[in-house]
């Protein structure tokens, strides 16, 4: 099982600044088969980012993903008020399909 | 419009059998793989597993594995997860989410609105 390690568990940062959230493997997952999540309190899971660096139809492009084998990253280059959520990393390439535990961006 | 659109709140006793749907509308049913993914409360993801509509073939996290069954019935674009027995554990917030079965990369691009289960005596 791929076990993915997302790093800080929590980030408290101010709306304009920018976030940078990480998601590590514990084997090296395809840049096709990860994936961003954006979670609000009460609310399902949004795609965000897939393939390591395409924004889902919709998502501004103040959001960007990179990263390849082993280490991805997220980016918010500026924090909006509505960005303040839990986002997690999911690898699709091995099952079982694996999620991170998630950061939480909250605000400072 | 996309959605998938799960049954109701159900509030359980430990023991009793239960089964939850995901209705899918506005695109191919049969396209798409559909997953099930818990959320336990203040917690993470934990993908459970998924189901081919087409020919019912079904791929299980191995913790899941023999403790829930999914199950699908494609005339009416409905997926299904249930449980012969339930726990006070199975109490927890369960999603289903959809997957493009052609092409490369995959991802769950839309979810439905999830379903709460309370289990308690």
């Amino acid at each position: 099982e791929i076990v993915l390690t997302q790093s800080p568990g929590t980030l408290s940062l101010s709306p304009g600044e920018r976030a940078t959230l990480s998601c590590r493997a514990s084997q090296s997952v395809s840049s096709s088969y990860l994936t961003w999540y954006q979670q609000k309190p009460g609310q399902a899971p949004r795609l965000l980012i897939y393939g390591a660096s395409s924004r889902a139809t919709g998502i501004p492009d103040r959001f960007s993903g990179s990263g390849s084998g082993t280490d991805f990253t997220l980016t918010i280059s500026r924090l909006e008020p509505e960005d303040f959520a839990v986002y997690y990393c999911q690898q699709y390439g091995s099952s079982p399909f694996t999620f991170g535990p998630g950061t939480k961006v909250d605000i400072k | 419009e996309v959605q998938l659109v799960q049954s109701g709140a159900e509030v359980k006793k430990p023991g009793e059998s239960l089964r939850i749907s995901c209705k899918g509308s506005g695109y191919s049913f049969t396209n798409y793989w559909i997953s099930w993914v818990r959320q336990m409360p203040g917690k993470g993801l934990e993908w459970m597993g998924r189901i081919d509509p087409i020919d019912s073939y079904i791929n299980y996290s191995p913790s899941f594995q023999g403790h829930v069954t999914i199950s699908a019935d494609n005339s009416i674009s409905t997926a299904y997860l249930q449980w012969s027995s339930l726990k006070a554990s199975d109490t927890v917030m369960y999603y289903c989410a959809r997957t493009p079965k052609s092409g490369i990369p995959r991802y769950f691009d839309y979810w439905g609105q999830g379903t709460l289960v309370t289990v308690s005596s």
